[in-house]
């Protein structure tokens, strides 16, 4: 069975501080990892998305993420945050094959102060 | 957004009750899905369908069925609704790529 953890539940930052947030999966075969954002009060909406290839991919927003196969790891990056990212972020993964359910992981909130 | 729409949006019903939630996607996906979101818990998928009529259970489906009888519309019901059912309802949809796109939710309170 698939399983995603984010390491950070809450995490605070000041404008134009850097941001990565954790992300790590478990499962045996070949994935697609996801970045999904769920700005307050809104849905979820899709921020970046691996599938093969260059394992660092780019998202809307500046939002970057790195693919690290052997650490099972799929962290997000922004280099300087805005109160504008103030949102619940959250990683999921699913296999490429199937009925393409997804498994997300509990989220991360982040907080940015102006 | 893949032209979701949920409905209603919001909704306050008594414990005991049957309540319906409707979901419905313009885009003729195959995928969808039914997701309840809690804080602390994340996402957690209740059903999703593969196709009209074809359904099946995700983690928490107890207490919850489904219905899809054309290709545009994923129907919730809680057959008596308890309070553990107050949450956000999230459709959501599967894109040929596979991420999802999520309709705009349904605020439920069990009271």
């Amino acid at each position: 069975a698939q399983s995603v953890s984010q390491h950070n539940h809450h995490v605070i930052l000041s404008e134009a501080a850097s941001l990565e947030l954790g992300c790590n999966y478990s499962y045996g075969g070949t994935v697609n990892l996801f970045w999904y954002v769920q700005y307050p009060g809104q849905h979820l909406q899709l921020l970046l998305k691996y599938f093969s290839g260059d394992p660092l991919v780019k998202g809307i927003k500046g939002f970057e993420a790195e693919f690290i196969k052997s650490k099972f790891s799929f962290n997000l990056r922004k280099p300087s945050v805005q109160w504008s990212d103030t949102a619940e972020y959250f990683c999921a993964v699913n296999s490429p094959s199937g009925a393409g359910k997804s498994t997300f992981g509990d989220g991360t909130t982040l907080t940015v102060k102006p | 957004d893949a032209g979701i729409t949920q409905s209603p949006r919001h909704k306050v019903t008594e414990t005991g009750t049957p309540v319906t939630l409707r979901c419905h996607q313009t885009e003729n996906h195959r995928y969808m899905y039914w997701y309840r979101q809690d804080p602390g818990h994340g996402l957690r998928l209740i059903h999703y369908s593969y196709g009209v009529k074809d359904t099946d259970k995700g983690e928490v489906s107890d207490g919850y069925s489904v219905s899809r009888s054309k290709t545009e519309d994923f129907l919730l019901t809680l057959e008596s609704a308890t309070s553990s059912q107050t949450s956000v309802y999230f459709c959501a949809v599967r894109a040929p790529e596979g991420e999802q796109y999520f309709g705009p939710g349904t605020r439920l309170t069990v009271t």
